[in-house]
């Protein structure tokens, strides 16, 4: 079966440090993978996806970057935190189709990351 | 833009009861939806999905319709028990990747 790890579980850093959270999947290869970013009761917002490995698509400009070194991983990275990148972050990853790639997406247990 | 919404931000039902939670989506493009559950602290979990060449699909305990001529969806859970008690997210996709979520609804079980 197939399960996804994220790492930390909770992070507590300054403004002006960096940031890198890492994300694996294990049980399936060339996986979509996805990080979003979740406020405090708010839905999920989409930063990054991957459709392979060194392949990262951004949705919104921000302060972060995601990378994937390696087919099941997925990583996603700051220079310099903000107070307002603080928030619930989510890797998700889905299998690649046939015909179609849109499916249903399975997440990690998220990272919790206040920035102070 | 378009957007996945939810009709209620919060639903509190008694214990065995049914749990009905909506809703509406704007994007005619999308053909997949999926009904997704996330407790406290924790990542989104899959409930249930359904394309759109359906209009009802059910799982153990829950039912998912789809009305596209009005552009809604509906989670009906049977027989709500305590460990029901999450938040509820809709998300649309159509074939790019990538799943639209709505801002969910928070559902309480009375005892």
């Amino acid at each position: 079966s197939q399960t996804i790890h994220q790492w930390p579980a909770t992070l507590v850093q300054p403004v002006g440090s960096p940031l890198s959270l890492e994300c694996t999947v294990e049980g399936t290869s060339n996986p979509n993978l996805y990080w979003y970013r979740q406020a405090a009761g708010r839905g999920l917002q989409l930063l990054f996806y991957s459709v392979g490995i060194g392949q990262i698509s951004s949705e919104v400009p921000q302060n972060l970057s995601a990378s994937r070194p390696q087919d099941r991983q997925f990583i996603l990275s700051s220079k310099k935190l903000l107070l307002s990148d603080s928030g619930f972050y989510l890797c998700a990853w889905s299998a690649r189709g046939t015909t179609r790639d849109t499916d249903t997406q399975y997440f990690g247990p998220g990272t919790r990351l206040t920035v102070l | 833009g378009e957007s996945v919404g939810l009709h209620l931000p919060t639903l509190s039902v008694q214990e065995g009861d049914n749990s009905i939670i909506n809703c509406a989506y704007s994007n005619s493009a999308s053909d997949y939806f999926i009904w997704y559950k996330q407790e406290s602290g924790k990542g989104p979990q899959f409930i249930i999905d359904i394309r759109s060449n359906m209009d009802k699909r059910q799982g153990q305990r829950v039912t998912v319709l789809l009305n596209k001529t009005v552009k809604h969806l509906s989670l009906q859970i049977a027989a709500t028990q305590p460990g029901d008690s999450a938040v509820y997210f809709c998300a649309e996709g159509k074939n790019d990747y990538k799943l639209s979520f709505g801002a969910g609804t928070t559902v309480t079980v009375r005892a």
